[in-house]
């Protein structure tokens, strides 16, 4: 089974750029987590998807995060325009079930994204 | 909103030596816990986990973890570390029954094993 990809393993761009960062969850699994950390911080929270809609976006920073899940398969991330303080690792997850008492969430290995 | 820390931001240790890593959490109601592990270059991977039952869980690769909650911890330990071992280790907790299952991090513990 492949695991939860995410594309690019690393992305440099300047301020004011735009990134899209991509996700490909395990197939079959309607559940999809965004996560950030930022250097030295904690993983913390963007949003879950439960296939295409969105469950809870309440770590999401600012309105410049847009995160879509069109048709319920891959997601993408979008930073428009990207600040210094977006620097960071964005790591997805998917699981097939909602919650974490009943299944496991599977990571990505991240997108180091660097902002200059 | 539930938080937490983990102690230690770097452990070096011999191999064979004894690991425990610390992990407290705050929230006062009901909580799932767990140890997530990242190997160097490789992705975030669940070590072990609790729901309920037992507090002294145990997980892959001789890992096992105690919830005390009257202390709000849930401590890694394994008795022997291998230079294998050599990542970096991240507590989380989900607030059971919250409607949520967004998983709360600590900051991760780095641990290099020296052979």
């Amino acid at each position: 089974e492949a695991g939860v990809t995410q594309f690019p393993s690393h992305s440099v761009i300047e301020k004011g750029q735009t990134v899209t960062l991509r996700c490909d969850p395990i197939s079959g699994h309607d559940n999809l987590y965004w996560y950030r950390r930022v250097m030295g911080k904690e993983i913390k929270f963007l949003l879950h998807f439960v296939k295409e809609s969105k469950q809870d976006e309440s770590g999401m920073p600012n309105n410049r995060f847009l995160a879509e899940r069109t048709g319920g398969t891959y997601s993408t991330l979008k930073v428009q325009p990207a600040e210094l303080e977006d620097s960071g690792v964005y790591f997805c997850a998917s699981s097939r079930y909602p919650g974490v008492s009943n299944t496991e969430a599977f990571f990505g290995q991240g997108t180091r994204l660097t902002v200059v | 909103a539930q938080s937490v820390s983990q102690h230690n931001h770097h452990v070096i240790l011999s191999e064979a030596a004894s690991l425990e890593l610390g992990c407290n959490y705050s929230y006062g109601g009901t909580v799932n816990l767990f140890w997530y592990v990242q190997y160097p270059g490789q992705h975030l991977q669940l070590l072990l986990k609790y729901f309920s039952g037992d507090p002294l869980v145990k997980g892959i690769k001789g890992f096992e973890a105690e919830f005390i909650k009257s202390k709000f911890s849930f401590n890694l330990r394994k008795p022997s570390v291998q230079w294998s071992d050599t990542a970096e280790y991240f507590c989380a907790v989900n607030a059971a029954g919250a409607g949520s299952y967004q998983l709360t991090f600590g900051k991760g513990t780095k641990l290099s094993v020296i052979p």
